[in-house]
Order: structure tokens, then sequence, then C-alpha cells
């Protein structure tokens, strides 16, 4: 069974305090892989899509990598407001998306 | 670009009641619009996979005949809840795309329903 397992479940991390947060998967035809953020009480916004291994995009603060068995999304100098729930979420050969868990991200000022 | 909106945000009603909740895209055009349900401090779980004109595809486990779903137009998605009962309760989220599958998903903010 296809599976997207991410962790840490929980980081607290200083205002500035550079981290990694990881999502890993069990590999069956891999077509995409997507991060997303979700603040309390609302739907996932769309951050990033990666296709293929070695593959990069960056956006503010955030940088996806993915290789052919995880993906990290590196958060560099963070501030309070990238407080939130990231979600990744793979698509596989049956063309569903498989969301792990999440990591809950707080940045403390 | 590319704003999903989800209607209402919040019901409460009665054990019994039917609701229904809508999706739209407002600035694109969704081939395929997807429901899903998510629980307290738990990932998003699909509920069932719908294409413009055709009938939904669900997953195992859930009942198509309590989650209805139509897909009426590109741009307008609909899930009944029938019979709702306090079991129901949980926060629904629907989500649409440019195609099935390699155009990422793009969500609405949900719609809580709690059934008393």
């Amino acid at each position: 069974e296809d599976q997207v397992t991410q962790s840490p479940e929980a980081l607290r991390l200083q205002e500035g305090e550079s981290s990694s947060l990881n999502c890993s998967y069990t590999v069956s035809g891999l077509r995409g892989l997507f991060w997303y953020r979700q603040d309390p009480g609302k739907g996932p916004e769309f951050l990033f899509t990666l296709y293929s291994a070695g593959e990069e995009k960056e956006k503010e603060r955030l940088k996806a990598t993915l290789t052919k068995k995880e993906s990290f999304l590196h958060i560099t100098a963070p501030k309070p407001e990238d407080s939130a729930t990231y979600l990744c979420a793979v698509l596989f050969g049956n063309e569903k998306l498989t969301f792990g868990t999440g990591t809950r991200l707080t940045i403390i000022p | 670009g590319a704003v999903v909106s989800q209607h209402p945000s919040w019901v409460i009603c009665k054990s019994g009641t039917s609701v229904k909740i809508e999706c739209r895209s407002l600035d694109f055009q969704a081939t395929t619009m997807f429901w899903y349900r998510q629980f307290p401090k738990q990932s998003l779980m699909l509920m069932a996979t719908s294409n413009e004109g055709s009938k939904a595809t669900y997953e195992q486990g859930v009942e198509k005949d309590k989650f209805l779903i139509n897909h009426a137009s590109l741009t307008l998605s609909t899930l009944t809840v029938t019979s709702a009962h306090p079991e129901d309760s949980s926060f629904y989220i629907c989500s649409a795309s440019r195609d099935r599958v390699y155009q990422p998903q793009h969500f609405g903010d949900g719609t809580r329903l709690s059934i008393l």
C-alpha cells in the first residue's frame, strides 16, 4: 500500500531559526509530490509541486526538494506568520492524492 | 489565480436533516473536483472524485446514498449529506483541479458540519 509519512509531527522554532520538514513515501509509481500549508479551520493552501528527483522549488522563505524516496521542505529564517501545519501529498499511479498527517510548525517570536 | 470557494463555512443542524455544501472554482474551469473529510489532528481522507457531467467515484467505505455528489458544471460541485447523524459531524473540504493528474488541487476553506 502506498504510504506517506511526515516528520516531525510537531516542531517549535525560534524566529529566525532555520530547519527542515521531511516527507517520505513508499515508491509505487510517483507521479507528483505536493506541499500545502493549512491554517486552523481552513483548507490547505497550495505551495509547490515536484515531479522528479532532483527538482527544487522556492517561494520566499520556503524551499522544497525531492529525491527518489523523500521530500524536504526547508524553511529559512522563519517568521511567526509561517506557523501552520504543513502537509505533504503524493500522487501515485492510481491518480489519487495520498496525504501525510502533517507537521505542525510553531514559530516563537 | 486558482481560487476555490466553499459554502457554507459552518453548519449546525438537527439529526435527520439533509445538508448541501457547495464548491465553486471562481477563476478557472475544474475538470475534476474532489471531496475530502478531515478529523481533528488527522489528515485529509478522500471521499469521492467527480468529473463534470458524470457520476462521482466513491472511495471504499463511503456510502454513495449518504453522500450525494453532483458536478453539474465545470465550476460547481455539490455534496449533500442526507439524513445526517451525529457521526457525520466533521470538517468537509472540497478541491478542484484543471486536470485529473498533473495539475495541483486547489482547496476551499472547508465546511464545519455539526449534527446535534
